[in-house]
């Protein structure tokens, strides 16, 4: 069985500074895993996601993340952040025997002040 | 124009009674999903629709059924609502792929909110 981690249910930044925002995942075969956002009133979208290849991924809206099996981390940033960024955001899991599967995390609402 | 609506938003009932949650996505994608959002907000695959035909069916009660009319639309019904089924529903949709990994949501309805008393 999958799960997933984000810590930090609220993160805050300055407009302009970056975004990191942390996911660690546990799975007992090779995980696919991706993050969602979704934004005030609409629904999830998603953002980007890895599943084999280049670990380092890119996603819409300058965001990325960094598969790193041995710290089995998933981690979300983007350089610079921007007030149209505030969103809660949602890190999920897959595995290649369970596809269509996403097991998601709690969550981590996203503030960005002036 | 919304990629993916689900009616009602709000759908309060009574225990014991039938209800429906609707879902319609205007991408033209071939693969629909419904999920379940738990009290501690994680979000939990119950079904999902590839061309019409169910392809992941986990362990739900009996009580729930898709139905899907056309790739377009799947609606999710509930008989004899008990209250543990209060929670936030979402339907998602995705486009098709070959490879097994892609075949994952990509865009979600903004939930319905079922409350059961």
């Amino acid at each position: 069985a999958q799960s997933v981690t984000q810590l930090g249910s609220h993160v805050s930044v300055s407009e302009g500074a970056l975004v990191l925002l942390r996911c660690n995942y546990s799975s007992s075969v090779p995980p696919y895993l991706f993050w969602y956002v979704q934004y005030p009133n609409q629904g999830l979208q998603l953002l980007l996601k890895y599943t084999t290849g280049a670990t380092l991924v890119k996603g819409i809206n300058g965001f990325e993340a960094e598969f790193k099996k041995s710290e089995t981390s998933f981690h979300l940033t983007k350089p610079s952040a921007h007030m149209s960024d505030a969103a809660e955001y949602f890190c999920a899991v897959m595995t290649g025997t369970s596809y269509g599967k996403l097991t998601f995390g709690q969550g981590t609402i996203l503030t960005v002040h002036p | 124009d919304t990629a993916v609506s689900q009616t009602p938003k709000y759908l309060v009932t009574q225990m014991g009674n039938d209800k429906s949650i609707k879902c319609e996505q205007n991408l033209g994608h071939d693969t629909m999903y419904w999920y379940k959002q738990d009290s501690k907000k994680f979000l939990k695959i119950m079904f999902s629709y590839n061309n019409k035909e169910l392809i992941i069916n986990e362990t739900v009660p009996n009580r729930f059924s898709p139905k899907s009319p056309d790739k377009a639309h799947l609606n999710l019904h509930i008989n004899s609502l008990e209250l543990g089924d209060s929670a936030v529903y979402f339907c998602a949709s995705s486009q098709n792929r070959d490879t097994r990994h892609s075949i994952v949501p990509q865009f979600f309805g903004s939930g319905t909110q079922l409350s059961v008393l």
